[in-house]
């Protein structure tokens, strides 16, 4: 059974740098077709793809957050970590970590979601 | 950024009626393999988005059978053949064809 499960602040203030990690089971980050992504969702609002890591290292960035945004893997420990520099109140929302089968279907198999409040 | 476009972005349905969702893409979602690579997910309220169907019209596990997707190519329909009180949420498109992965505004389901 895939479980995700993100952990990390829930406060943080503007300007501040955000690092969330990503520890999961159930699969290993070193089997052939997997990756582990980052996606955000505002309040009200639809989901939005942040960062991607597959199996061999490979990162995937969005190209509007791609200069704020990193995204790292530690497969002994089985966690994905992403970190976010100069935090705005906009980027309020909640984070969740997601499984992808990057060779089947491409679906996502989702953590629970850690809610990140930006203020000051 | 491929974009998807959903609409309705509300759908009010009486129990027991059938229900429709339209999602489509601003590239074709269509492999040269001959998969759709377009996911509909139903985010029930306070929880994560759980995957409804892949591939554009292969249910998930577990999925009951009065949920079924079509379409190929831009144009993508997610149907409710009888709209049950459990099914409301919001439902979105995404595409995990190209990253970004892009997902639809959503629509809010909701029993009238």
């Amino acid at each position: 059974q895939i479980t995700l499960k993100e952990s990390g602040p829930t406060l943080v203030k503007p300007t501040q740098t955000l690092t969330l990690t990503c520890t999961f089971s159930g699969f290993s980050l070193t089997t052939s077709g997997v990756g582990v992504g980052w996606i955000r969702q505002p309040p009200g609002k639809a989901p939005e793809s942040l960062a991607l890591i597959y199996w061999n290292d490979d990162k995937r960035y969005s190209p509007s957050l791609k200069s704020r945004l990193t995204i790292t893997k530690d497969t002994s420990r089985n966690q994905v970590v992403l970190t976010m520099t100069n935090m705005d109140p906009v980027d309020t929302a909640t984070y969740y970590c997601a499984h992808q089968d990057y060779y089947g279907s491409g679906s996502l198999t989702w953590g629970q979601g850690t809610l990140v409040t930006v203020s000051s | 950024d491929i974009v998807m476009t959903q609409s309705p972005l509300s759908l009010p349905v009486t129990p027991g009626e059938p229900a429709s969702i339209s999602c489509r893409s601003s590239q074709s979602l269509l492999h040269s393999n001959g998969f759709n690579y377009l996911h509909w997910y139903l985010q029930k309220p306070g929880q994560s988005p759980q995957l409804l169907i892949h591939w554009g019209s292969t249910r998930a596990s577990g999925v009951p059978d009065r949920f079924s997707g079509s379409g190929s190519g831009t144009d993508f329909t997610l149907k409710i053949s009888r709209v049950e009180a459990e099914d409301v949420g919001v439902y979105y498109c995404m595409q995990p064809l190209e990253t970004p992965h892009t997902f639809g505004q959503g629509t809010k389901l909701e029993i009238k």
